[in-house]
């Protein structure tokens, strides 16, 4: 299976600062990715997929870059709304594995 | 407006067998390219992906699971069932069942989740 690790698993962050989550993979899956947000008790949410496309209704403040083994989240300017987990999982090949996560937490 | 949900029992004793439903609205499981996929969470830790079925019947299994895992579907009535057997404490998570997207199937859409808790 592929092997998705996160860096970092977690850290703080202030309200406005720009916030970049990596993901790297264990094999090349070109760009077939996927980044969702988990908030505390509640489903995960699709933020973006192939890597770079914003999923419908998420902010523009969210992007998504890379391809091949190495990729990345960037939150442009974080909002209270943005402290949360965040998971890449790759589609490439089954299983669809996902990252161990990494968490936002307020400064 | 694609919806899920999951149920089923919150409680189930070691080596017993779980049965879960998802129940959607909002797609067809029978048109092309369509999906409904089974992750899972234990308390505190990360994603874990179980399996899918597709429009045509197919499925895909996590090799780790493979041995105690179907899904199945009934167009029919919008549901997808989730049967493990054997479980035991590690077992213990939330239940997701997703919408995927056509042909690509990452999730876009997550039901609210079930937790299932395995304990004697």
């Amino acid at each position: 299976a592929i092997r998705l690790t996160q860096s970092p698993s977690s850290f703080s962050a202030s309200t406005g600062d720009r916030v970049t989550i990596t993901c790297r993979a264990s094999l090349d899956i070109s760009t077939y990715l996927a980044w969702y947000q988990q908030e505390p008790g509640k489903a995960p949410k699709l933020l973006i997929y192939t890597a770079s496309t914003l999923q419908s209704g998420v902010p523009s403040r969210f992007s998504g870059s890379g391809s091949g083994t190495d990729f990345t989240l960037t939150i442009s300017r974080l909002q209270s709304e943005d402290f949360a987990t965040y998971y890449c999982q790759q589609f490439y090949t089954y299983p669809h594995t996902f990252g161990q996560g990494t968490k936002v937490e307020m400064k | 407006q694609i919806t899920l949900k999951e149920s089923g029992p919150t409680l189930v004793k070691p080596t017993q067998p779980l049965t879960l439903t998802c129940t959607f609205s909002g797609f067809s499981l029978s048109a092309k390219g369509v999906g409904v996929g089974w992750i899972r969470q234990p308390p505190g830790k990360a994603l874990e992906w179980l399996g899918l079925i597709f429009w045509d019947d197919d499925t895909r299994y996590s090799p780790s699971l493979s041995n105690r895992l179907t899904i199945t579907k009934d167009t029919s009535k919008n549901q997808v069932v989730l049967t493990m057997t054997d479980l035991g404490p590690v077992d213990t998570a939330t239940y997701y069942c997703a919408h995927t997207f056509p042909h690509f199937y990452f999730f876009d859409s997550w039901g609210q989740g079930t937790l299932v808790t395995v304990s004697s």
